[in-house]
């Protein structure tokens, strides 16, 4: 089946720890993302890669860090310097490029710390 | 920057016609998206406009103006599956032209 799998559903972890959000497409799409959304909130942007081995910030990335070392894959590090990460995580890719194409979402990671 | 406005809640009856407008600021557009989510879980697609005009999609329909900054979601004869936050948002150009800048959403609670 092709999609976009983040895992795990439910995470929870103790404040001061590092954690890592997995997303991993095999739409073979060049463009992934990462989004933060809190309740009854939109979404933010935190990251964006457009190609393998490139990745930029978006508008809330302090406390965060990816890669993207394989096309396939771009996890999120959550780090000890997010202020407040309890949050819903949404992974989305798309075709890339300058064309109209939309993202397409994974189906998000609840991360709770404590 | 992007700034994004969307009414935080509306309500409407079974069968009826509800009109979720958008309006937003940009430093650049490159068209906007329309997107329905269900409290829990991912956004999924329901339409694009790029160009001034209706774009109708079966019961759902976009319109965007540009020139306003402008944009309604109209969904028409409500069934209670359509409650979900509908999220507007908006493409950048150039370099910027791969990120969404979205609102914060508009719940809609379709009452029998």
């Amino acid at each position: 089946d092709g999609g976009i799998t983040q895992s795990p559903k439910y995470l929870f972890r103790k404040e001061g720890q590092n954690v890592t959000l997995s997303c991993e497409q095999n739409l073979n799409h060049d463009a992934m993302y990462w989004y933060r959304q809190d309740p009854g909130q939109g979404l933010r942007l935190i990251y964006y890669s457009q190609i393998v081995n490139d990745f930029q910030k978006g508008d809330i990335a302090e406390g965060y860090s990816v890669s993207r070392e394989k096309k396939e894959s771009f996890p999120l590090t959550v780090t000890s310097a997010q202020k407040n990460p309890t949050a819903f995580y949404l992974c989305a890719t798309s075709l890339g490029g300058q064309g109209s194409y939309e993202q397409y979402f994974g189906p998000g990671t609840r991360l709770t710390v404590t | 920057g992007q700034n994004i406005d969307q009414p935080t809640e509306m309500t409407a009856t079974e069968g009826a016609i509800v009109q979720i407008n958008c309006t937003y600021q940009t430093s650049g557009f490159n068209g906007l998206f329309w997107y329905q989510q269900h409290a829990g879980e991912a956004p999924t697609f329901l339409s694009y406009n790029v160009l001034d005009g209706l774009e109708e999609k079966g019961r759902f329909s976009s319109f965007l103006s540009r020139s306003k900054g402008y944009s309604y979601l109209l969904l028409k004869e409500l069934q209670m599956k359509d409650s979900a936050s509908y999220l507007c948002a908006v493409r950048g150009l150039g370099a910027a032209g791969n990120k969404l800048t979205f609102g914060g959403g508009t719940r809609v609670l379709v009452k029998p």
